[in-house]
């Protein structure tokens, strides 16, 4: 089975810091990657699919890149809104997780 | 627009069972599938399985298999999670989410269904 693999667990940063969240995978999965957001107490939302593709809705501060292994989401400029709990996907695999805190 | 609207909290005894259902609006029933996926207190998103809404396909994660069953009612487009045996640390989340047209991904989650399991 494939791993996906987050860092950090733990992110703090400050609103207008400019965020980076790694994900890696054990072996390529091409541009197969999504990015969600989680909110205490509520579902996931999906913010990037296709390692890079923006779902309809979401800031354009939002971006994601990456191919094969290595995956990044990129928060370009923190929002208060944007505290939360950010999960990369493949199939059937999640990374366990990177929370963003104050 | 796209909902997926789960059932209620359940509180379980160890070794029942449960069943949770998600009924989906908005879109053609039969032309998304739908996993679910649970996360326990605390902790991160598990992906237990998939069901196809065309043909009933599944796909189970190996941790579920035996325990796990997942069905469709096309007439009112709702898809169950049923699963049994159940042990305290089943206490959980259950989401369904809706597959993506085209890549992997779940673009449209249900609110989740909490089930507790205790004695």
């Amino acid at each position: 089975d494939i791993q996906m693999t987050q860092s950090p667990s733990t992110l703090s940063a400050s609103v207008g810091d400019r965020v980076t969240i790694t994900c890696r995978a054990s072996q390529s999965i091409n541009e197969w990657l999504a990015w969600y957001q989680q909110k205490p107490g509520k579902a996931p939302k999906l913010l990037i699919y296709k390692a890079s593709s923006l779902e309809t809705g979401v800031p354009a501060r939002f971006s994601g890149s990456g191919s094969g292994t290595d995956f990044t989401l990129t928060i370009s400029r923190l929002q208060p809104d944007d505290f939360a709990t950010y999960y990369c996907h493949h199939q059937w695999t999640f990374g366990q997780g990177t929370r963003v805190e104050l | 627009q796209v909902q997926l609207v789960q059932s209620g909290a359940e509180v379980k005894k160890p070794g029942a069972s449960v069943k949770v259902s998600c009924k989906a609006s908005g879109y053609r029933f039969t032309s998304h599938g739908i996993s679910w996926v649970r996360q326990a207190p605390g902790q991160g998103l598990e992906w237990m399985g998939w069901i196809s809404t065309y043909n009933e396909k599944t796909d189970f994660a190996q941790k579920f298999q035996g325990r796990v069953s997942m069905s469709t009612d096309t007439s009112t487009s709702t898809v169950y999670l049923e699963l049994r045996s159940l042990r305290s640390d089943d206490t959980a989340v259950y989401y369904c989410a809706r597959d993506c047209d085209v890549t992997s991904c779940f673009d449209f989650w249900g609110q989740g269904s909490l089930v507790t399991v205790s004695s």
